[in-house]
């Protein structure tokens, strides 16, 4: 079965501190996206990786993708109550232009 | 807007109606996708499309119908709504060229079938 699983599924954090979100999947992809969504928005792309050991950065958010392990990693680095939202990573499948969704890691970040 | 829209925003329908819901892109974009997002399950892909006239099923197909008879316009049709597909309806497009497969997602549609 194709699937995306993130954990954690919630996160609460206080402001300041460093916090790691994982994203593993079962289907064979070189190609890894991770979305925000606010709450009753649309998805807004963060990270597109498509590569083994890419590694992308923007602002307090850095994500990077082991094709290898089919593990993906968005690691937040001094949290900011901005950064509370549902984060969700996605594959697309080898040889499709299919995508799986994780069901999404909601953030919540403590003042 | 990300370069795509969706029409209506909300809907309110009845059991066994039919439902048509649309997606207009400007971008040219060769695909384009319908999802839907409930709470606990993510973003599923119901159908989507690699061309005019060219789609294919999703992992949520069933009870769904897409058309795209031109690029910028893609429709997805409940053919007679049930309760549950009470969701929220993304639709994305995608230049699907080999340097850019980053989906850009519509505003959403709230269905509710009552």
């Amino acid at each position: 079965e194709l699937k995306v699983e993130q954990n954690p599924l919630f996160l609460s954090m206080q402001e300041g501190k460093n916090y790691t979100i994982y994203c593993n999947y079962s289907t064979t992809s070189d190609r890894l996206y991770w979305y925000r969504q606010d709450p009753g928005k649309s998805l807004e792309s963060l990270f597109v990786l498509l590569s083994n050991g890419a590694v992308k950065q923007e602002g307090r958010l850095m994500a990077s993708l082991d094709t290898k392990a089919r593990l993906s990693t968005l690691h937040i680095t001094a949290a900011v109550h901005d950064l509370s939202a549902t984060y969700f990573c996605a594959v697309d499948i080898r040889g499709t232009y299919k995508y799986i969704f994780g069901t999404g890691t909601r953030l919540k970040v403590l003042a | 807007d990300a370069g795509i829209t969706q029409s209506p925003r909300h809907k309110v329908t009845e059991t066994g109606t039919p439902v048509t819901l649309r997606c207009h892109q400007t971008e040219n974009h060769r695909y384009m996708y319908w999802y839907r997002q409930d709470p606990g399950h993510g973003l599923r892909l119901i159908h989507y499309s690699y061309g005019v006239k060219d789609t294919d099923k999703g992992e949520v197909s069933d009870g769904y119908s897409v058309s795209r008879s031109k690029t910028e316009d893609f429709l997805l049709t409940l053919e007679s709504a049930t309760s549950s597909q009470t969701s929220v309806y993304f639709c994305a497009r995608s230049r699907g060229a080999p340097d850019s497969y980053e989906q850009y997602f519509g505003p959403g549609t709230r269905l509710t079938v009552t």
